[in-house]
């Protein structure tokens, strides 16, 4: 069964950086391409980075390029989400969620990280 | 960048009746070396992630009823759902995966009349 368990959301002050992990089971995980999407409270979904198989290449919303760091570890079936310098804006669910070359396939429960004060 | 605009934001139908809801792309999302359109539908039920419907803009995604389909070409895409049932009040997302970033639309909440 595939599953992905996102984690490493929580309450952070703004400026502070925070590294969100995504692990993933049930599948290759090195053979996909790997996404994040972040969703505010009571917003829609909004796609914020993508990267490729191997980690070499990577792509970012218009948005998020320069504050926000897409990576991934083959070995240990985990991606991860670096973000530096986090404003209340960035408040949001951050799904992770698998590339399927046909759309978002699988998706995890997502982890909440809140920016305030 | 290619903006996705879902119309409507909203909408209200009956059990048993058709809900439509459209999606338009700034840019054609069709490649014409393979004749896909790089288009999904996503549904997301409250407190849940999305999931995926639709891809390749009219294919189902394995396990989707078929009241749910999907059409269009190019840059203008329509969700279908025949006939509404109670499962199927949640928020339907377009999203274009043709080239980066891969953005979705702004959502369109379907509940009950």
């Amino acid at each position: 069964e595939v599953q992905l368990v996102e984690s490493g959301g929580g309450l952070v002050q703004p400026g502070e950086s925070l590294r969100l992990s995504c692990a993933a089971s049930g599948f290759g995980f090195s053979s996909y391409w790997m996404h994040w999407v972040r969703q505010a409270p009571g917003k829609g979904l909004v796609w914020v980075s993508r990267i490729n198989t191997d980690g070499t290449t990577a792509d970012y919303a218009d948005s998020m390029e320069g504050r926000f760091t897409i990576s991934r570890d083959n070995a240990r079936n985990t991606l991860y989400l670096q973000v530096s310098s986090l404003k209340p804006e960035d408040t949001a669910v951050y799904y992770c969620t698998r590339d399927s070359y046909l759309g978002l396939d699988y998706w995890g429960q997502g982890t909440l990280v809140t920016v305030s004060s | 960048d290619i903006v996705m605009t879902q119309s409507p934001e909203s909408l209200a139908v009956s059990l048993g009746e058709r809900a439509t809801i459209n999606c338009k792309s700034s840019q054609s999302v069709l490649d014409s070396f393979n004749n896909n359109n790089y288009l999904g539908w996503y549904q997301q039920k409250s407190g849940q992630p999305p999931k995926l419907l639709i891809y390749w803009a009219s294919t189902r995604e394995f396990g989707v009823p078929d009241r749910f389909s999907g059409s269009g070409s190019g840059t203008d895409f329509t969700l279908t759902i025949s006939s509404l049932q109670a499962e199927d009040v949640a928020v339907y997302y377009c999203q274009q995966y043709y080239r980066p970033p891969f953005t979705f639309g702004g959502g369109t909440k379907v509940e009950i009349k």
